[in-house]
């Protein structure tokens, strides 16, 4: 079973919009990761995030983490055609302070970024 | 530097057959994890092989299996096929295990169908 969910399933936008999409995850986790896929390509990683942080940039890219509602956003802004992927998060989950040593995969957001 | 490498990348079987995937991480990488990605289930860790030992087995039948080489090119073996074996199969390396955490670098994937 997934231990993430994102939302939305899909995201259709205009270039220089901004694009979030969010994560809930069930348990506690050690770090929340977030990739990119384009069409059945390999992924990319984005960002990580441990859960001891709240919010981490990089580029155009923002992660938050609320660690006590067990969700992340996943921020783009000014959107580019070439942004337009899927976008997973993945949690490395804990069980009693210890990660479970395998990362778990949210279904994904489709984004679309229309020229 | 070289990226994961995965062969063959498209592959055709019939139901019955066996097929064995191939691997090789990024070089000094020490783990490679499999996944399975079908548009029903999403993505789905299969294992984890860190310096020739498996780490970690996701919920998955027997019929899948891996090895590590001392080189650490990793492979996966599927036997007895069916239908519902047919996915994309991603290999991702990282420099720690996955229990210790960080950025997992993803091949391109062997897109494997089984009629």
């Amino acid at each position: 079973s997934q231990q993430g969910e994102e939302d939305p399933q899909a995201l259709s936008i205009q270039e220089g919009e901004n694009a979030t999409m969010n994560c809930s995850y069930k348990t506690s986790i050690n770090n929340l990761q977030w990739y990119r896929q384009n069409s059945g390509r390999g992924l990319v990683h984005l960002i990580l995030i441990r859960s001891n942080e709240r919010e981490k940039h990089s580029g155009r890219l923002r992660v938050t983490l609320d660690t006590s509602k067990k969700s992340s956003s996943l921020l783009i802004t000014a959107s580019r055609a070439a942004d337009t992927a899927s976008y997973f998060c993945a949690t490395d989950s804990l069980a009693g302070g210890t990660s479970y040593g395998k990362l778990t995969f949210g279904q994904g957001t489709i984004l679309t970024v229309h020229p | 530097k070289a990226g994961v490498t995965q062969t063959p990348r498209y592959l055709i079987k019939t139901r019955g057959q066996q097929v064995t995937l191939s691997c090789s991480p990024i070089s000094g990488h020490r783990s490679v994890s499999w996944y399975q990605q079908t548009p029903g289930q999403g993505l789905q860790f299969l294992f984890e092989y860190f310096s020739e030992t498996q780490r970690n087995k996701g919920n998955f039948p027997g019929r899948f299996s891996g090895r590590q080489f001392s080189n650490s090119r990793s492979e996966m073996n599927v036997s007895t096929l069916e239908l519902g074996d047919s996915a994309l199969y991603l290999c991702a390396s990282s420099l720690f295990s996955l229990a210790v955490a960080g950025e997992l670098f993803f091949g391109e994937g062997s897109r494997l169908t089984v009629l």
